[in-house]
């Protein structure tokens, strides 16, 4: 365990189906992050919420959708997604600004079929 | 906007050799950070650098961050079959609140 629990591990959903994906962490951090990860390509960083407030949104499509109720939780709403979506999604989190390291979970493995 | 560049994309060593993967940024930053993803796993961090021509070394791994505060390298020593995996290099400019990630050397390690 991380210390930054993201659920579910493996995901399936057809393009036209809701779903979300969540992340937990108990680390007194206060910043939260989500990150794409595709094959052959570096992290992208797709939104950025500290202290509870998006403070970046990197011109990911409407069809993800984040949501950080409090400063242990975020989510990630998906519905009508592409297959290019596939990928792995990562959480981090750290403390405000990132200077001490982002701990990162373990991922959840998309497939968009 | 900040760019962090990571040369070799793709290193293969024979197992026992040395090997160093280098990191450079187009802006001067006020930390440096690396990480290590194992295959089929997530980014570990490593380690961060602060000061100027700072070196820190963990076991075999001695990470060193340049005199500019623009570039950094990681040098593995007697490379084990445990070392395989991608190394990540990141940037924090110092009125920046993210890290900038570069694309990763993945490791591959000749028994």
């Amino acid at each position: 365990e991380t210390g930054v629990t993201q659920t579910p591990r493996h995901l399936v959903m057809g393009m036209t189906n809701k779903k979300s994906l969540k992340c937990e962490q108990h680390l007194g951090h206060n910043a939260m992050y989500w990150y794409k990860q595709s094959a052959k390509k570096p992290l992208e960083l797709m939104f950025v919420y500290s202290l509870e407030e998006r403070v970046e949104n990197n011109s990911v499509p409407s069809r993800f959708s984040p949501e950080c109720p409090n400063s242990s939780h975020l989510f990630l709403h998906l519905h009508t997604l592409q297959p290019e979506d596939s990928a792995l999604y990562l959480c981090a989190s750290s403390q405000e600004g990132g200077g001490y390291g982002y701990t990162f979970g373990s991922g959840t493995r998309l497939t968009v079929v | 906007g900040q760019q962090v560049m990571q040369i070799p994309q793709y290193q293969h060593v024979q197992e026992g050799e040395d090997f160093t993967t280098y990191c450079n940024s187009s802006t001067t930053l006020s930390n440096i950070q690396w990480y290590k993803q194992r295959p089929g796993g997530h980014p570990v961090f490593l380690i961060q650098l602060v000061k100027s021509g700072e070196v820190k070394k963990q076991k075999r791994l001695t990470f060193q961050f340049g005199e500019a505060k623009k570039n950094s390298s990681l040098h593995i020593t007697a490379t084990q079959t445990t070392d395989v995996g991608t190394y990540f290099c990141a940037g924090l400019e110092s009125n920046d609140y993210k890290l900038s990630f570069g694309a990763g050397t993945t490791v591959t390690v000749r028994a």
